[in-house]
């Protein structure tokens, strides 16, 4: 069965703290992973996508990591600021037919305070 | 390029009557992705259309909702005779047309929050 498993569900910390969130998947056959930010009442926004030949990326603060052989993900972030409390969601896609099927994490939810 | 538009961005209805979501796509872009999020829950995959076809309804419930996405005009996800457990906000993404996953970049809607009262 296609899954994504996220951790922890909801994480707090400090202002300019580091934190790491992790994704685990058994979707099959790989085609990518994403991680999205989703702002309380708003649409997810893409931060990185990775395929099955890289290990990491990153976009700023953001530094996303993937080991394709133990099929996990991690989603890193430096100096963290009260903008990055969100939600962060795993999507792992699949091939099927010329076309992906994503499959989503239920998110981590990220709280950051002053 | 607007992105993806949603509309209405909230939707109240009684239980029993009809409720219809629209999305228009980025230009271009003749792939849609319905998902439905309900409170304190993740996204859910509900069904995957491509311009006038249904390529994936997996996540779709068997009844009551219904998904098109025509030649012209928005893609419409519907649902009939709501019940209060269809309360939850509905997200449209849309991608280009392209072949494998990696170019294959979704953008979401700010999404639809049903309410069913």
């Amino acid at each position: 069965k296609n899954q994504v498993e996220q951790s922890p569900q909801s994480l707090i910390i400090l202002e300019g703290k580091n934190c790491t969130l992790q994704c685990n998947y058994t979707v099959s056959p790989f085609s990518n992973l994403r991680w999205y930010k989703q702002d309380t009442g708003r649409g997810p926004v893409s931060l990185t996508i990775m395929t099955f030949s890289e290990n990491t990326k990153s976009n700023g603060r953001y530094t996303a990591t993937l080991d394709a052989d133990t099929k996990q993900s991690s989603l890193h972030i430096t100096a963290s600021q009260l903008s990055d409390s969100a939600s962060y969601i795993c999507v792992v896609s699949r091939a099927s037919g010329g076309s992906y099927i994503p499959t989503f994490g239920r998110g981590t939810s990220l709280i950051v305070h002053p | 390029n607007a992105g993806v538009m949603q509309n209405p961005r909230h939707l109240v209805r009684r239980r029993g009557q009809e409720a219809r979501l629209r999305c228009s796509p980025m230009k271009g872009h003749s792939h849609v992705y319905w998902y439905r999020q309900l409170p304190e829950e993740g996204l859910k995959f509900m069904v995957y259309l491509q311009k006038e076809n249904i390529i994936d309804e997996s996540g779709m419930p068997k009844e009551r909702f219904s998904a098109e996405f025509p030649k012209e005009g928005p893609s419409i996800l519907r649902i009939q005779q709501v019940v209060r457990g269809d309360s939850a906000a509905y997200f449209c993404a849309s991608s280009e047309v392209s072949v494998g996953g990696a170019n294959t970049e979704a953008f979401f809607g700010q999404g639809t929050r049903l309410t069913v009262v």
